[in-house]
């Protein structure tokens, strides 16, 4: 089983900031089963990247993905207020995992 | 619009089974797969498994086989989940999601674009 492994477990910024959230995996993912979502609380997971890097539908472009192999990054360029919420990385090869979260608080 | 609609929380004893359901509106319900995702009181999001619709084929986790079975009934586009042999630790929140699979030559994306409100479910003596 493939572990995903997200850093840090908690980032504290502010609105307007900049947040970068690490997913690295215990063996190489395909690119393509990588993908990120975002929970808040009382709410179910939303969909942001898919293969690593393509926005879902309707995702604002300060969301990107990147990354190949073992590592990849979830960036949120200019933080705004909704923004603040866990966010997973998860992949879909033979047994799917998800990481254990990053919290993004104000 | 495309949906996925839960059946209401439950409460169950310790040994019981417990049945979600997970109906689809808005697409074509067997042009994708179903996946299942549950998440303990505080904790993060388990994968449980998978069921393709179109032919009913299904991959669980190995924490789960033998204790879960994931069914499908297309004629009233609702998926299933059933759960044997509850205990306590099986207390959580239990999505139903879609699962697209699309061509990237020459692999595939996957991805779970569309999700359930979530099914509560409380194993308590």
């Amino acid at each position: 089983e493939i572990v995903l492994t997200q850093s840090p477990g908690t980032l504290s910024l502010s609105p307007g900031e900049r947040a970068t959230l690490s997913c690295k995996a215990s063996q190489i993912v395909t690119s393509t089963y990588l993908a990120w979502y975002q929970q808040k609380p009382g709410q179910a997971p939303r969909l942001l990247i898919y293969g690593a890097s393509s926005r879902a539908t309707g995702i604002p472009d300060r969301f990107s993905g990147s990354g190949s192999g073992t590592d990849f990054t979830l960036t949120i360029s200019r933080l705004e207020p909704e923004d603040f919420a866990v966010y997973y990385c998860q992949q879909c090869g033979g047994s799917w995992t998800f990481g254990q979260g990053t919290k993004v608080e104000i | 619009q495309v949906q996925l609609v839960q059946s209401g929380a439950e409460v169950k004893k310790p040994g019981a089974s417990v049945k979600v359901s997970c109906k689809a509106s808005g697409y074509t319900f067997n042009t994708y797969a179903i996946t299942w995702v549950r998440q303990a009181p505080g904790q993060g999001l388990e994968w449980m498994g998978w069921i393709s619709v179109y032919d009913g084929d299904t991959k669980y986790a190995q924490k789960f086989q033998g204790r879960v079975t994931m069914t499908t009934e297309t004629s009233t586009n609702t998926a299933y989940m059933e759960l044997r042999s509850l205990r306590s630790v099986d207390t959580a929140v239990y999505y139903c999601a879609r699962v697209a699979v699309v061509a990237a030559n020459p692999s595939f994306y996957y991805y779970m674009d569309v999700w359930g409100k979530g099914t509560t479910v409380t194993v308590s003596s």
